[in-house]
């Protein structure tokens, strides 16, 4: 089955640096990776998700890059903001019917002011 | 758009009762509906998924008889936790997509504590 692991587990910044968070996945038929911001206490929320057949997407401060070959894929934060503290879920569809997510470990990032 | 809600948000209850969760798409019609756990500090876990009108697939481990998942209408899936023990308290979560493949959207959870 699908296993991603994602790093780092805590990331620490200071407001205005970037912020970067890997995943790597296992099912090379995987096709879908979203990404989701989770704060303490609340509902997974989706911030951004690519497709296979894409290679990058970006929406305003937050950009994500797959690389099919390596099976990775990676969260880009630029110009950190204190309220873009929170736990970020990487996942990636299973080759199954329903497309099920299998959901990375998690990254706690914390940004200073 | 694709807003879901989940009630209750919270709930205590005793060892050896039952507890029912609902998970509701407000404003889409969800084919497909995903309920998760999460326990403190930890990633989500897939228990089952439930699709309309036909039975739930549960992950391994997970028990279908303790856990009783119902997709009864597109807009409504019920989890059951039957018989609970401590060891069940934990942040329960609903997701619904529109149609497998499609995005998730994740409910507000339901953090139950069985005492």
């Amino acid at each position: 089955g699908e296993n991603v692991e994602q790093h780092p587990s805590t990331l620490s910044v200071q407001e205005g640096d970037s912020a970067v968070i890997k995943c790597t996945y296992s099912d090379s038929a995987s096709n879908y990776f979203p990404w989701y911001k989770q704060e303490l206490g609340k509902r997974p929320q989706l911030i951004i998700d690519i497709r296979s057949n894409v290679g990058e997407k970006k929406d305003q401060r937050i950009a994500v890059t797959l690389n099919k070959t390596a099976k990775h894929f990676s969260l880009h934060i630029t110009e950190t903001q204190p309220e873009d503290s929170a736990v970020y879920f990487c996942a990636a569809t299973m080759n199954t019917g329903f497309q099920k997510l299998v959901f990375g470990t998690g990254t706690r990032l914390l940004v200073s002011p | 758009g694709a807003v879901v809600s989940q009630h209750p948000s919270r709930v205590i209850c005793k060892s050896g009762t039952s507890v029912k969760i609902e998970c509701r798409s407000l404003d889409f019609q969800a084919t497909t509906m995903f309920w998760y756990r999460q326990f403190p500090k930890q990633s989500l876990m897939l228990m089952a998924t439930s699709n309309e009108g036909s039975k739930a697939t549960y992950e391994q481990g997970v028990e279908k008889d303790k856990f009783l998942i119902n997709h009864a209408s597109l807009t409504l899936s019920t989890l059951t936790v039957t018989s609970a023990h401590p060891e069940d308290s934990s942040f329960y979560i609903c997701s619904a997509s529109w149609a497998p493949g499609d995005t998730q959207y994740f409910g507000p959870g339901t953090r139950l504590t069985v005492l």
